[in-house]
């Protein structure tokens, strides 16, 4: 198990085009949580996933934010007609739950809208 | 809402020394988790230590150890024996206690970037 991965790395886009970013959560984690993370400040939270379920949902998700989890394993994170203030990195993170386990944190997907 | 609040955006510790980094949070509930993680530069973030509301020690992992003052609702992190590799941005985090219906989302400080000097 290689942790949490997220892909792309990176991703550069044009104001207005719509991205999608990838999430693997390690595989036994039921939990899964979306961040947003703007430069000089804390991740802020967007949504998280129980199985399948989606629970929680940020007021900072707008219309324009859409988060899946089909069949309770990756989950998918889009933004449609991108804007700049989307510029940031977004951040997955998965947990079985329990305090105990705390949370695994991906590496992230910097996302810059030019 | 709960708050989390790091007053101090930027520490240096010398090598080998000690540095302590402040958090203070506001919320209205009684049982919670409290977290210090660490992010390197362009690295993921890690989970350094934990807290639940309910125990009065105070957390220890290694050189980590924290300074738990449920009344003063502030939950400092101190490093001993300070090194290269904990040069970092460090980030306090609130979680509510699920079982009384609570959200399950971190609520994070705005961190601080600690440096460590050679």
């Amino acid at each position: 198990d290689t942790g949490v991965s997220q892909d792309p790395r990176h991703k550069i886009t044009k104001r207005g085009q719509n991205v999608t970013f990838r999430c693997d959560p390690i595989s036994e984690h039921n939990r899964l949580y979306w961040y947003r993370q703007t430069l000089g400040q804390g991740p802020e939270f967007l949504t998280y996933f129980q199985n399948e379920a989606q629970l929680e949902k940020s007021r900072l998700l707008s219309d324009r934010f859409s988060a899946e989890r089909p069949k309770g394993s990756f989950s998918t994170l889009e933004i449609q007609r991108t804007e700049q203030g989307d510029s940031a990195m977004y951040l997955c993170a998965s947990s079985l739950g329990s305090f105990r386990y705390g949370y695994t944190f991906g590496s992230g997907t910097r996302l810059t809208v030019v | 809402a709960q708050t989390v609040t790091q007053s101090q955006p930027e520490m240096s510790v010398q090598e080998a020394e000690t540095v302590t980094l402040s958090c203070t949070y506001d919320t209205s509930e009684s049982d919670y988790y409290l977290f210090w993680y660490k992010q390197p530069p362009s690295r993921q973030m890690i989970l350094v230590i934990r807290q639940e509301a309910y125990k009065q020690q105070n957390a220890t992992e290694n050189r980590f150890s924290v300074n738990f003052q449920k009344a003063a609702k502030s939950f400092s992190l101190k490093i001993s024996d300070s090194q290269l590799g904990d040069a970092a941005m460090y980030f306090c985090a609130y979680r509510s206690e699920m079982t009384q219906g609570g959200s399950e989302k971190l609520v994070f400080g705005k961190g601080t970037k600690l440096t460590v000097n050679p």
